[in-house]
């Protein structure tokens, strides 16, 4: 069955402290992983795509890395504005998107 | 780009009724989708359409539930006879369409209560 599973659900951090995000997949014909950030009450806001194992994206303090079967999302000396949810997608065959369930990120200041 | 559009943002209504959704996807993408979001979980893949054509519908949208894209540009979906278990947020996507591996561009979403 395809599958994306997030982890942790939740995640905690101080200001600083840096930490990674993970999504595992189980999903057919992998054309794309996505990593999405949503803010409540919004749309998901579109961060990177990876495309194949080895491939890595940056921007600003967020680094996504990308393996056979999983992707890291680490975040860097995080801060409050970080805060959001953390979605992860992998597009499989026939172009259809699988997300996770998600990552809750809360930076106290 | 002026972005994925979503109307209405809220929409209340009682068990029972008939509503519409309205989605306007960033101008000459071909792909658009449907998903469907509750508290705490990620995207659910209802529908997606590629220019007009509805090309996949997921097993989980009922005989209720319709979706249109008559001149390939914007989408509406109909809930028909709305359950208390419909209550959601209905999230439109956009992509260019040009082969695999392309992110999706979402709105706001529409935020549906049924009383």
């Amino acid at each position: 069955e395809d599958q994306v599973t997030q982890s942790p659900e939740a995640l905690r951090l101080q200001e600083g402290e840096s930490s990674s995000l993970n999504c595992s997949y189980t999903v057919s014909g992998l054309r794309g992983l996505f990593w999405y950030r949503q803010d409540p009450g919004k749309g998901p806001e579109f961060l990177f795509t990876l495309y194949s194992a080895g491939e890595e994206k940056e921007k600003e303090r967020l680094k996504a890395t990308l393996t056979k079967k999983e992707s890291f999302l680490h975040i860097t000396a995080p801060k409050p504005e970080d805060s959001a949810t953390y979605l992860c997608a992998v597009e499989g065959n026939f172009n259809k998107f699988y997300f996770g369930s998600g990552t809750k990120l809360n930076v106290k200041p | 780009d002026t972005g994925v559009s979503q109307n209405p943002r809220h929409k209340i209504t009682k068990r029972g009724q008939n509503v519409t959704f309205r989605c306007d996807p960033i101008s000459e993408h071909n792909r658009l989708y449907w998903y469907r979001q509750t508290l705490g979980q990620g995207p659910e893949f209802l529908t997606y359409f590629q220019n007009e054509a509805q090309l996949e519908k997921s097993r989980l949208l009922s005989d209720r539930f319709s979706a249109e894209r008559p001149k390939g540009s914007f989408s509406t979906l109909e809930i028909q006879r709305t359950e208390q278990g419909d209550s959601a947020m209905y999230l439109c996507a956009s992509s260019p369409g040009n082969g695999g591996g392309q992110p999706q561009h979402f709105g706001d979403g529409t935020r549906l209560s049924i009383l």
